[in-house]
């Protein structure tokens, strides 16, 4: 059964102040590791896909790394408009289709 | 359409009533899912549908629950009988295969 771990479960930040947020997971046969941002009253939105260790993608302030038990998702000089529920899921080889979600980091960035 | 699009957003319900709830995917999207969300927790996966082979059911909670979609459109989640703790946001999402989600903003079912 496919698991996803994340940490911390909440995380506050001042303005500027960069940190990492983590994903532990277990899968048989990675197809692939998402991450979903999901603001208050809304679905999860897309943010990255990576499919293999050693796989790095970059989006304004974020970047998202992955080994082959975690992924790190890079938050470099937030913002308020940063703050947000992070969102972690993976797809294995044999659930094709199917995502398992992490519970979520809260982040939120004070000004 | 532009994007997913869910109805109701909202919906309260008495405990016992059945609910439907409806999904228009992304067009040209052939797969399509339904993820359950409760408060504080993350996110649980219902059901999937791709193009027309036979859908993943496998994350359906109860015979309550149950899911149609015609063809590569529109989608309905149908819940029975109501209970309390079908309380949730229920989400779906839809893709090309092997793509990225794009949920929609979801519906807020509530039980009284």
């Amino acid at each position: 059964e496919d698991q996803v771990t994340q940490s911390p479960e909440a995380l506050r930040l001042q303005e500027g102040e960069s940190s990492s947020l983590n994903c532990s997971y277990t899968v048989s046969g990675l197809r692939g590791l998402f991450w979903y941002r999901q603001d208050p009253g809304k679905g999860p939105e897309f943010l990255f896909t990576l499919y293999s260790a050693g796989e790095e993608k970059e989006k304004e302030r974020l970047k998202a790394t992955l080994t082959k038990k975690e992924s790190f998702l890079h938050i470099t000089a937030p913002k308020p408009e940063d703050s947000a529920t992070y969102l972690c899921a993976v797809q294995g080889g044999t659930s094709y289709g199917k995502l398992t979600f992490g519970q979520g980091t809260i982040l939120t960035v004070h000004p | 359409g532009a994007g997913v699009s869910q109805s109701p957003s909202n919906k309260v319900t008495e405990k016992g009533k059945d609910v439907e709830l409806r999904c228009d995917p992304i067009s040209g999207h052939t797969a399509l899912y339904w993820y359950r969300q409760r408060l504080g927790q993350g996110l649980e996966f219902l059901i999937y549908f791709q193009g027309n082979s036979a859908p993943d059911k496998s994350g359906l909670p109860s015979d309550r629950f149950s899911a149609e979609r015609t063809g590569e459109s529109v989608s309905t989640l149908t819940i029975q009988r109501t209970q309390q703790e079908d309380s949730a946001v229920y989400l779906c999402a839809s893709s090309l295969v092997g793509g990225g989600y794009t949920f929609g903003s979801g519906t807020r079912l509530t039980v009284v």
